[in-house]
């Protein structure tokens, strides 16, 4: 399979506690972004990678939420501290801006992150 | 500030018949525009998508319509399939700014949950 890996699928955590999400886009894609989904809402941007880069954060990311991407393939999305508030789906896609279809994001099944 | 709407929450449809979907936009900048399927407990997929310079875009039994004037836009599904019972995003891009930057910064409208009944 080579599409959009995105790990652990489900996490449930205590408030408090720190998490981590990974993500492995498609191989030859340069860029990669974060969105968090939470239920009734269509997906927001949080974060945008060009390789190693991260070029544009969102409002929404807080200080309690960092991502890294540091040799511009896998990336991870931590979150310190976590709050009820942040129970939300997180999806990685990634794109190639090589491509003629540069704007068309493929999306990982997503990381469930419930705070209890 | 809801950029991209949906104001359609779900809807239901024969097999077979058309199901259109609706979504309109209120910012100007937006140059491109594309429909996302997403099936329960899985990410969204991409479906079809149009660029400002058309009106109308086609690819099999889904085609997406769109009205400048009216920040407007429609996906058509003919024939509608049990198959296509999911939730459908539609999503907007604006042009890139230096750098490529704002290519993948979707804004996406809040969903409309189809239902195909066979």
């Amino acid at each position: 399979d080579t599409g959009v890996s995105q790990d652990p699928r489900h996490k449930i955590t205590k408030r408090g506690q720190n998490v981590t999400f990974r993500c492995d886009p498609i191989s030859e894609h340069n860029r990669l972004y974060w969105y968090r989904q939470t239920l009734g809402q269509g997906p927001e941007f949080l974060t945008y990678f060009q390789n190693e880069a991260q070029l544009e954060k969102s409002r929404l990311l807080s200080d309690r939420f960092s991502a890294e991407r540091p040799k511009g393939s896998f990336s991870t999305l931590e979150i310190q501290r976590t709050e009820q508030g942040d129970s939300a789906m997180y999806l990685c896609a990634s794109s190639s801006r090589t491509s003629g279809r540069a704007r068309e994001l493929f999306f990982g099944e997503g990381s469930r992150l419930t705070v209890l | 500030d809801q950029q991209v709407k949906q104001n359609s929450p779900s809807l239901s449809v024969q097999e077979g018949r058309i199901s259109i979907l609706n979504c309109d936009y209120t910012n100007s900048m937006f140059d491109y525009f594309l429909w996302y399927k997403k099936y329960p407990a899985e990410g969204p997929t991409f479906l079809i998508s149009i660029s400002s310079i058309k009106d109308k875009n086609e690819d099999g039994r889904f085609t997406v319509f769109l009205n400048k004037s009216a920040k407007h836009l429609s996906l058509h599904i003919v024939p509608s399939q049990p198959g296509d019972s999911a939730v459908y995003f539609c999503a907007a891009s604006a042009p890139s700014n230096a750098g490529g930057t704002s290519y993948g910064k979707l804004t996406f409208g809040q969903g409309t949950i189809l239902t195909v009944h066979p």
